[in-house]
C-alpha cells in the first residue's frame, strides 16, 4: 500500500512565524504536488515537483522534493492569516496508475 | 478558462436512497478523477474516466459507479445510501491524467 504521511498534522503559529511542512513516504512517486485547501471548497493546487532534489518557490513558499522522491517538504517563510488552511501533498505513484495518493493532510492556523 | 465545475454543490439524502452527482471538467481535459473526502479518512480515489473508459478504480464497493460522457463530462451514482457516505465529493480534472489535476468545489452530501 502506498501511504503518505504528513507531518505535522496541525499547526498554530503566529503572524510572521516560519513553518515546514513535511510529506514523507516509502514509495517512489514519479512526481508530487501540493494542494491548499479552505473549508467548504475543493484543493487548489500550488505547485507540481517532478525531478528529484527539484526547489520551487511561490513567492514566501518554498517546495522541496527529495532526492530519491519518497518526501517532499513545504516551507512558509513570515506567514500571514492569508495562509491558514489545510495543506495536502498527494504523489503519483511510479506504476502510472493515474491515481493520486493524498496526504492526511495539515491544517495551518496563523493567528494575527 | 472556466474551472471545473460540479453540480449541485449541496445535497441532502436518507439511507437507502441514491444519488447522482455530476462533473464539468475544463474545457479540452479528457481525465476525470473522482475522490471522497471524510474528515477521518481524508482524500481517498474513488475513480478514474478518460475518453468514456475507466481507466483505474480505488477501493470501495460497488454501490459507487460513475460514467463519462462523450464531452468528457462525468457523473458518480451512489445506490442504496449509507450514513457514511456523507462526505465532500471532489472530482478533479487533467490533460490525460497526468501530473497536474483540477479540482472542482465539490459536492457535500449528507445521508440521514
Amino acid at each position: 500500500t502506498q501511504l503518505l504521511e504528513q507531518s505535522p498534522q496541525f499547526l498554530s503559529i503566529q503572524e510572521g512565524e516560519n513553518l515546514t511542512v513535511y510529506c514523507n513516504s516509502s514509495s517512489v512517486f514519479s512526481s508530487l504536488q501540493w494542494y491548499r485547501q479552505e473549508p467548504g471548497e475543493g484543493p487548489v493546487l500550488l505547485v507540481t515537483v517532478v525531478t528529484g532534489g527539484e526547489v520551487k518557490k511561490l513567492k514566501r513558499l518554498t517546495f522541496q522534493f527529495g532526492d530519491a522522491r519518497k518526501d517532499s517538504s513545504l516551507h512558509i517563510t513570515a506567514a500571514q492569516p492569508g495562509d491558514t488552511g489545510l495543506y495536502l501533498c498527494a504523489g503519483l505513484p511510479m506504476d502510472s496508475s493515474y491515481k493520486l495518493i493524498f496526504g492526511s493532510g495539515t491544517r495551518l492556523l496563523v493567528r494575527p | 478558462k472556466a474551472g471545473v465545475t460540479q453540480t449541485p454543490r449541496y445535497l441532502i439524502k436518507t439511507r437507502g436512497q441514491q444519488v447522482t452527482l455530476s462533473c464539468s471538467p475544463i474545457s479540452g481535459h479528457r481525465s476525470v478523477s473522482w475522490y471522497q473526502q471524510t474528515p477521518g479518512q481524508g482524500l481517498q480515489f474513488l475513480f478514474e474516466y478518460f475518453s468514456e473508459t475507466q481507466r483505474n478504480k480505488g477501493n470501495f464497493p460497488g454501490r459507487f459507479s460513475g460514467r463519462q460522457f462523450s464531452n468528457s463530462r462525468s457523473e458518480m451514482n451512489v445506490s442504496t445510501l449509507e450514513l457514511g457516505d456523507s462526505a465532500l465529493y471532489l472530482c478533479a480534472s487533467s490533460l490525460n491524467g497526468d501530473v497536474e489535476q483540477f479540482f472542482g468545489p465539490g459536492t457535500r452530501l449528507t445521508v440521514l
